[in-house]
């Protein structure tokens, strides 16, 4: 199948500080992927969409200011999470599909596992 | 009232068991139906898409009823190996949104 890669795959940060977690589709390109996150014991939840070349849309209750994201290329997207604090900690990760349709399997990267101090 | 809702569990099952997950979807707009197994601390896997007609792997069946917005799986001859969290998840076709249920976890034991 497909490969998704996240990096970094850990990551601890003092608070206050911003981490930037990236999302590269190896061996397709995809105009679209999806940010996750997921607390312990929880499911994973949407946070937004990355568009390639356009702004993210970013589902209801999240802080488009806080998680920044990019899709500069069609194999890289990059979260951002500025001025992380210890609530932020959470397993981060993202989802790509090959080409531009609506259909079709969402490969995963392995995600990143942030803790802020 | 969340747009996937699962019952989460934990299940705990003998080997060689019969399980059965429920999954209901409130977005009568959700065109594609998934289940992903996630082990701890993994990312989540594809297990199997489900299509309206059922559809069968191994020991794994998925039915999806439209009519009552729910999907189903169900996972027979239970193995050690299975243990793990099953998620739901339903795709709008316009958006090709991915939403998760909150998962439902299955712990088989010898």
């Amino acid at each position: 199948g497909a490969v998704v890669s996240q990096h970094p795959s850990w990551v601890i940060c003092k608070s206050g500080t911003s981490v930037k977690i990236e999302c590269r589709s190896l061996d397709f390109q995809a105009t679209t992927m999806f940010w996750y996150r997921q607390f312990p014991k929880q499911s994973l939840m949407l946070m937004a969409t990355s568009n390639e070349g356009s702004k993210a849309t970013y589902e209801q209750g999240v802080e488009k200011d806080k998680f920044l994201i990019n899709h500069a290329s069609l194999t890289l997207s990059t979260l951002t999470v500025t001025s992380a604090h210890p609530e932020d900690s959470s397993f981060y990760i993202c989802s790509a599909r090959p080409g531009t349709q609506n259909t079709g399997e969402l490969f995963f990267g392995e995600g990143s596992r942030l803790t802020v101090l | 009232r969340k747009e996937v809702e699962q019952d989460p569990g934990p299940f705990n099952v003998p080997e060689g068991a019969t399980v059965a997950f429920n999954c209901t979807y409130s977005n009568s707009a959700s065109q594609s139906f998934f289940w992903y197994r996630q082990d701890c601390r993994k990312e989540p896997k594809l297990l199997m898409s489900v299509y309206s007609s059922g559809n069968e792997d191994g020991r794994f069946t998925a039915q999806l009823n439209r009519a009552s917005q729910y999907i189903s799986l169900l996972i027979r001859d239970s193995k050690l190996s299975d243990s793990a969290t099953y998620l739901c998840g339903a795709r709008g076709s316009n958006t090709g949104k991915l939403i998760f249920g909150q998962g439902t976890t299955l712990q088989v034991k010898p």
